[in-house]
């Protein structure tokens, strides 16, 4: 079955970095592309950024645009998110989610807490 | 970029009551509509894509409707295990972006 384990979240000072990983199993992970969404605390969903297949385009909402990196191994099968500058507004629990067949976000992995604060 | 909004932000309804979902795309967005349902502390999960394309082992009683720039999400009779706050997103831009939520609670 299809697993989406994230790790590498915590507590980290504005300004500083952290980078989060997505473990990815139960489906051939090179095939598909591969997003980032986060929720503040009590807040929505933020759909944050997508990398293709195989590596080859990324995308990102303009308020990580030039701080967040994401990236891909897919010999690993695991994504990546690497924050830079980090500020406390990048608060929130990030999820990797597989970009499904049909343009959508069939998968899920549970979710790690990031919190930026002094 | 592509804004979606939802209405209403929250509603109370009973069990074995209909309730409807509505959202709309800043521009039409074709069919590129997915609907997820969210409970507290935990990860959302694809209930409709494409507008009115009942996602696997999603009940029957959820269903959808619409394209280009309005959507409605029905719950055609409420459960108990359907308590949680449902988001669209559209996914026509290669930017998805999500609605704002519509929390259902208990009346």
């Amino acid at each position: 079955q299809v697993q989406l384990v994230e790790s590498g979240g915590g507590v980290v000072q504005p300004g500083r970095s952290l980078r989060l990983s997505c473990a990815a199993s139960g489906f051939t992970f090179s095939s598909f592309g591969m997003h980032w969404v986060r929720q503040a605390p009590g807040k929505g969903l933020e759909w944050v950024a997508v990398i293709w297949y195989d590596g080859s385009k990324k995308y990102y909402v303009d308020s990580v645009k030039g701080r967040f990196t994401v990236s891909r191994d897919n010999s690993k099968n695991t994504l990546y998110l690497q924050m830079n500058s980090l500020r406390a507004e990048d608060t929130a629990v990030y999820y990797c989610a597989r970009g499904g067949s049909n343009s959508n976000n069939d998968y899920w992995g549970q979710g790690t807490l990031v919190i930026v604060s002094s | 970029d592509i804004q979606m909004t939802q209405s209403p932000s929250s509603l109370s309804a009973s069990v074995g009551d209909r309730v409807t979902i509505t959202c709309r795309a800043s521009q039409s967005i074709s069919s590129y509509l997915n609907w997820y349902q969210q409970k507290p502390g935990k990860a959302p999960n694809l209930l409709i894509y494409a507008a009115s394309s009942l996602q696997s082992g999603v009940p029957s009683r959820f269903s959808g409707s619409g394209s280009g720039t309005d959507f409605t999400l029905t719950i055609s009779s409420l459960q108990p295990e359907d308590f949680a706050t449902y988001y669209c997103q559209q996914s026509y831009s290669t930017l998805f972006t999500f609605g704002p939520g519509t929390k259902v609670d208990i009346k």
